[in-house]
């Protein structure tokens, strides 16, 4: 079954330093994967996502996620964070036969000024 | 273009009601997912349909359904409502479906309080 584990609840980082928000998941065959961002009364807003080729994928924002197969890991990344950064991030998996995507818990995150 | 609309925004209801959502997804997308959104759970996926079927299921019981019109809008409906049914009602619109790439997008959500 799939599954995706955000094992971070909170990540708290300072402006202008490098953030990352970790995610590893679980899924029979080659996942599509994807990130999420929630701000405060709205709903969630597409990153970025992978598919298949380079293993960094470069979203919205400044962000971008590494993709690790042999670790399944999809951590997203940011070289310098900023306030407006702030939010609920979540890493998203679908396998390539179903129809169903699965959301990992969120992690929370704060940047510091 | 008009992005994903959930109605009302806000509800508050009292245990043992029932209560409809209804989500208009943007224009010419087929699919529209629900969600419901706790901080405890994260967010759960509860059903799919793509032209007018329901093609996916998550974990709920049966007090939770839905339905999509010909136009593609959908409705939520959760009967005899229950404390823990308070949480964020998201529905997310996606071109042809949740399958392959497409990219899906997503309302506002509806905050439902059971009192």
């Amino acid at each position: 079954a799939q599954s995706v584990a955000q094992p971070e609840d909170q990540v708290n980082v300072a402006e202008g330093n490098p953030l990352t928000v970790k995610c590893t998941y679980s899924v029979s065959g080659n996942p599509y994967l994807f990130w999420y961002v929630q701000y405060p009364n709205r709903g969630l807003q597409f990153l970025l996502k992978y598919i298949t080729g380079d293993n960094l994928v470069k979203g919205s924002y400044g962000f971008e996620a590494e993709f690790n197969k042999s670790q399944t890991s999809f951590h997203l990344k940011k070289p310098s964070a900023l306030v407006s950064d702030s939010a609920l991030y979540f890493c998203a998996v679908r396998d390539r036969e179903g129809f169903k995507t699965i959301f990992g818990a969120g992690t929370r995150l704060f940047v510091k000024a | 273009k008009a992005g994903v609309t959930q109605t009302p925004r806000y509800l508050i209801k009292t245990r043992g009601q029932q209560v409809t959502l209804s989500c208009s997804p943007i224009s010419g997308h087929r699919s529209v997912s629900w969600y419901q959104q706790t901080p405890g759970q994260g967010l759960q996926f509860l059903f799919e349909y793509f032209s007018e079927t329901q093609r996916n299921k998550g974990n709920f019981p049966g007090r939770f359904s839905g339905r999509q019109f010909s136009n593609s809008r959908s409705e939520m409906n959760v009967s005899t409502l229950e404390l823990g049914d308070s949480a964020l009602y998201l529905c997310a619109s996606s071109s042809t479906g949740t399958s392959g790439i497409n990219i899906q997008y997503f309302g506002a959500g509806t905050r439902l309080s059971v009192l």
